[in-house]
């Protein structure tokens, strides 16, 4: 599986877009990039996946380069409970997901 | 339903004791997982079930036991733990081999005294 470097952290206003960066730089044409997230306590959430084109759901946007080394999640109006650890992911099937260390989120009033 | 239930939500045990964790899943998933999560890191991959056989075992210490009765449900047998066991335990489900969604539960938190 293709490695995915994530920043440590990121604070967002209450309101505003919440951008969380992800480099895949060495992902292979059959790889799907997702993303979970996960709130204090709770086991973690599937926000949204994709291949090639972007993608949107009623949780948020994930925008794919079109060399597909980087993508961004999009949370377009954050508020106070989209404070979590975001995890980006690399697979080719939803299979055996292995954790890296993630973006925590801290969306400030 | 798409939930996956796991019990119990909190356990305490002995070194020496003998416990459970369950967890039970109704989507027709034929995949199932179990995660070990410590407090500030990511959840870590324990062990796969795909098709109820054991298909991933991450070099877990024999003193964790999996098993997996039928398609809807998943057991972690624990024995002879160590304090530094203590954590969040998750387990997931998914369809197998296709692109989609991870189901967690909400994760069972084991405290080994």
């Amino acid at each position: 599986d293709a490695k995915t470097t994530q920043p440590p952290s990121m604070d967002c206003a209450e309101g505003r877009a919440a951008n969380l960066p992800c480099n895949h730089s060495t992902i292979s044409g059959n790889e799907y990039v997702y993303w979970y997230r996960q709130i204090h306590s709770q086991g973690p959430q599937y926000i949204i996946h994709g291949l090639k084109n972007n993608e949107t759901n009623e949780m948020a946007s994930l925008i794919i380069t079109e060399d597909r080394k980087s993508s961004t999640l999009i949370l377009p109006h954050a508020t106070l409970r989209d404070t979590a650890v975001y995890y980006c992911i690399v697979r080719v099937a939803v299979g055996d997901m292995r954790f890296g260390a993630g973006t925590r989120l801290t969306v400030k009033p | 339903d798409t939930e996956v239930t796991q019990t119990p939500k909190h356990l305490v045990m002995g070194m020496t004791n003998k416990k459970s964790l369950k967890c039970e899943q109704h989507m027709g998933h034929r995949a199932m997982y179990w995660y070990k999560q410590k407090a500030k890191k990511p959840p870590e991959l324990m062990f796969v079930y795909s098709y109820e056989k054991l298909s991933i075992n991450e070099s877990v210490p024999s003193r964790f036991s999996p098993e997996c009765p039928n398609s809807s449900l998943l057991n972690l047998h624990l024995h002879a733990l160590q304090p530094e066991d203590s954590a969040l335990y998750l387990c997931a489900s998914s369809a197998r081999g296709t692109p989609g969604e991870l189901f967690f539960g909400e994760g069972s938190r084991l405290t080994v005294l």
